[in-house]
């Protein structure tokens, strides 16, 4: 099976700064790669698919991209709002595996 | 997107069984895959099965092949989970999900408790 590697693990970061999360896979899945965020209590909300298409809904300010192996989430400028979990799956084929997980914080 | 509702969480002792249900209120159950997810107290997310929308192909992680069932009623827009020969590592909440775009439509869970 598929593994997804996500990196780092926790980042702690200020209001305002620009964020990027990476998520490796250990073999090519073109562009099936979502991202989810996570807050405590709640379940997982969609934010990218396709690798970089933005869900309805979701702030400009988040955008994804990459393909194959390799793949990134960047929040261009923190709001109080995202300070969350956030989740790479995989979604190819069965398993639709996902990442680890980074946890937000703040600085 | 409307919420799928998951039902059927409860506290088991190990060994025993219990069975999930998930309710699409949408129209269109049938054209979608459905998996269930779970995450396990303070722990990431783990995607644990999954199947087609006719229901032929079945899928499992590793951890629960051979104790888990996935199935649906497309009649009902229900999906099912049966889980057997319960662990306390399978203690977790359990999310089912529509397989569109990842995984969409996800409901509030519902919490299963191994436990003696």
């Amino acid at each position: 099976d598929i593994q997804m590697t996500q990196s780092p693990s926790t980042l702690s970061a200020s209001v305002g700064d620009r964020v990027t999360i990476t998520c490796r896979a250990s073999q090519t899945i073109s562009s099936w790669l979502a991202w989810y965020q996570q807050k405590p209590g709640k379940a997982p909300k969609l934010l990218i698919y396709k690798a970089s298409s933005l869900e309805s809904g979701v702030p400009s300010r988040f955008s994804g991209s990459g393909s194959g192996t390799e793949f990134t989430l960047t929040i261009s400028s923190l709001q109080p709002d995202d300070f969350a979990t956030y989740y790479c799956q995989k979604y190819n084929t069965y398993p639709h595996t996902f990442g680890q997980g980074t946890n937000l914080e703040i600085k | 997107e409307e919420q799928l509702l998951e039902s059927g969480g409860g506290l088991v002792q190990p060994g025993g069984s219990l069975r999930l249900s998930c309710a699409d209120p949408g129209l269109s159950f049938s054209r979608y895959g459905m998996s269930w997810v779970r995450q396990a107290p303070g722990r990431g997310l783990e995607w644990v099965s999954g199947l087609s929308g006719s229901g032929a192909s079945t899928y499992y992680a590793d951890s629960v092949k051979g104790r888990f069932t996935i199935s649906r009623d497309n009649s009902k827009n229900t999906l099912y989970l049966q889980m057997n020969s319960l662990r306390v590592e399978d203690t977790a909440v359990y999310y089912c999900a529509k397989d569109w775009k990842g995984s969409t439509g996800w409901g509030q869970g519902t919490l299963v408790t191994v436990s003696s």
